[in-house]
């Protein structure tokens, strides 16, 4: 069981807005730490799309905007397109446990 | 831009010890970040195992830390994974990666899959 939690899956249809939803605690999220974001598509490493709140790695598009409030933080992309396909995860730094966390992904589907 | 490059061997039998090791490249591992190893079974999701810095000082993972030690060598500029008593389970595509605490892992290595033999 990860200790950030992210809903299984996610669809919308091209043009639509998704929002993927990470839940954490007081010792991760919560804190100073912020929950950074990464897109994985089969067969590849992951790959950083938006990090400390809210930076967008180069070429991601603004398409792609993350946010955060209190003990959960989301991933927001707008006008979907169909490369937008893939599993997304959350991820953060836990003050407790001493340990960098993952969500379980998302796996995002556009219809 | 960093490189970070895994490598070892593909198939490790049950009860072994897997052995990997991370080559880093155009970047100096001295010049600070911590470097992860990160795991992915079959279908499954992302699990940190554990982050070492250049001076030696480790995190592993709570479910992993009887298993695992992680070791750096500044000379040959590399990061190396040892995970004891392999099982099934330990199974998976295993990735390197440039993080820190309050930063996310910005460069990562293409994976190596390990196979355990049962």
């Amino acid at each position: 069981q990860s200790v950030l939690t992210q809903p299984p899956s996610v669809s919308g249809a091209p043009g639509q807005r998704v929002l993927i939803s990470c839940t954490g605690s007081y010792s991760n999220i919560g804190t100073v730490n912020d929950a950074h974001w990464y897109k994985q598509i089969p067969g590849a490493a992951p790959k950083l799309i938006i990090y400390t709140k809210r930076d967008r790695s180069l070429g991601v598009p603004d398409r792609f905007s993350a946010s955060k409030s209190g003990t959960s933080a989301s991933l927001a992309i707008t006008g979907l397109q169909p490369e937008d396909e893939g599993d997304y995860y959350c991820q953060s730094y836990d003050t407790t446990l001493n340990a960098w966390v993952f969500g379980g992904g998302t796996r995002l589907t556009v219809l | 831009q960093v490189q970070l490059q895994e490598s070892g061997p593909g198939l490790v039998k049950a009860s072994e010890t897997l052995f990997l090791t991370c080559l880093v490249s155009d970047y100096s591992i001295t010049s600070g970040y911590y470097w992860a190893w990160i795991r992915q079974p079959p279908g499954k999701g992302l699990e940190w195992i554990g982050s070492i810095y250049h001076t030696g000082r480790t995190y592993y993972s709570p479910a992993l830390k009887s298993r695992v030690t992680i070791s750096v060598d500044t000379s040959k500029n590399q990061f190396s994974l040892r995970l004891t008593s392999v099982i099934a389970a330990d199974s998976a595509v295993y990735y390197c990666a440039r993080g820190q605490q309050w930063l996310p892992f910005d460069y990562w290595g293409q994976g190596s899959q390990v196979t355990v033999s049962t």
